[in-house]
C-alpha cells in the first residue's frame, strides 16, 4: 500500500530564504507526482505536475524533483516571500489508469516578513 | 479560478437531514472525484467517475450516495451522516488517465451536529 510523508509538517522562515520541502513514497513504482498549495480554508492548487520520465520540473520560483528509484521529491521555493505562506501538498498517482491521487499531510509553510 | 466550481460552500446539517453537494467543471474534462478533508489526515479518495461511470469508491459508507449525470457535474447525496463527517468536502477533474494535471474546487465545508 502506497504511503507518502511530508516532512516537516510545519516551517517558519523569514522573507527571503531559499527552502525545501520533502515528500517521500514507499511505492517507487509510480506513475507521476503532483505538488499543490492549499491556502487557509480553500481548495488545491496545482503548482507542479512531475512524469515518471521526468526528473525535475520549474515554474518561476519553484523547482520540484523526482527521484523515483529511492522514492522522493522535494520542492524548492527560491527567494520566499510572505505570499507563499501556505500549506503544500505532495500527491502521487498509482499505478492504473484510476487518476487515484495518494496525498502526504503536508507541510504548512509561515514565511515572516 | 480554478474552472471547477462547488456549491455550497459550507453546510450545516442534522443527523437526520437529506442534503446534497454540487460540483460542475467548466474544463471539458471526462473524469470528476470526489475527496474528503478531515482535520489532522491527509485528503483521501472517496469516488472516481469516468466518462459518467464510477470507476472507484474507496470503501465509502453508503450514508455518501455519489450522482454523475454527465462529464461536467457531479453530486454528493448526504443522508443520516454522523457527527464525524463533518469535513472539507473536495470536488477535482482532470482528463482520464494518470498523468493529466488535477484541477480542485474550492471545496464544501460540512458540519453535522
Amino acid at each position: 500500500k502506497q504511503e507518502v510523508t511530508q516532512i516537516p509538517a510545519a516551517l517558519s522562515v523569514p522573507e527571503g530564504e531559499n527552502l525545501v520541502l520533502n515528500c517521500s513514497f514507499t511505492d517507487s513504482a509510480i506513475y507521476n507526482l503532483q505538488w499543490f498549495r492549499q491556502d487557509p480554508g480553500k481548495g488545491l492548487t496545482s503548482l507542479l505536475l512531475i512524469q515518471s520520465s521526468q526528473r525535475e520540473q520549474t515554474s518561476g520560483r519553484l523547482n520540484a524533483s523526482l527521484d523515483k528509484s529511492s522514492g522522493r521529491s522535494t520542492l524548492y521555493i527560491a527567494a520566499s516571500q510572505p505570499g507563499d505562506s501556505a500549506t503544500y501538498l505532495c500527491a502521487v498517482y498509482g499505478s492504473g489508469n484510476t487518476g487515484k491521487l495518494i496525498f502526504g499531510q503536508g507541510t504548512t509553510l509561515q514565511v515572516k516578513p | 479560478e480554478t474552472g471547477v466550481t462547488q456549491t455550497p460552500r459550507h453546510l450545516v446539517m442534522g443527523m437526520t437531514n437529506k442534503k446534497s453537494l454540487k460540483c460542475e467543471q467548466h474544463l471539458g474534462h471526462n473524469a470528476m472525484y470526489w475527496y474528503k478533508q478531515s482535520a489532522k489526515k491527509p485528503l483521501e479518495l472517496m469516488f472516481v467517475y469516468n466518462f459518467k461511470e464510477q470507476t472507484e469508491n474507496n470503501s465509502v459508507p453508503s450514508r455518501f450516495s455519489p450522482e454523475c449525470p454527465n462529464s461536467s457535474h457531479l453530486f454528493l447525496h448526504l443522508h443520516t451522516l454522523q457527527p464525524e463527517d463533518s469535513a472539507l468536502y473536495l470536488c477535482a477533474s482532470s482528463h482520464r488517465g494518470t498523468g493529466n494535471t488535477i484541477y480542485f474546487g474550492e471545496g464544501s465545508w460540512l458540519t453535522v451536529v
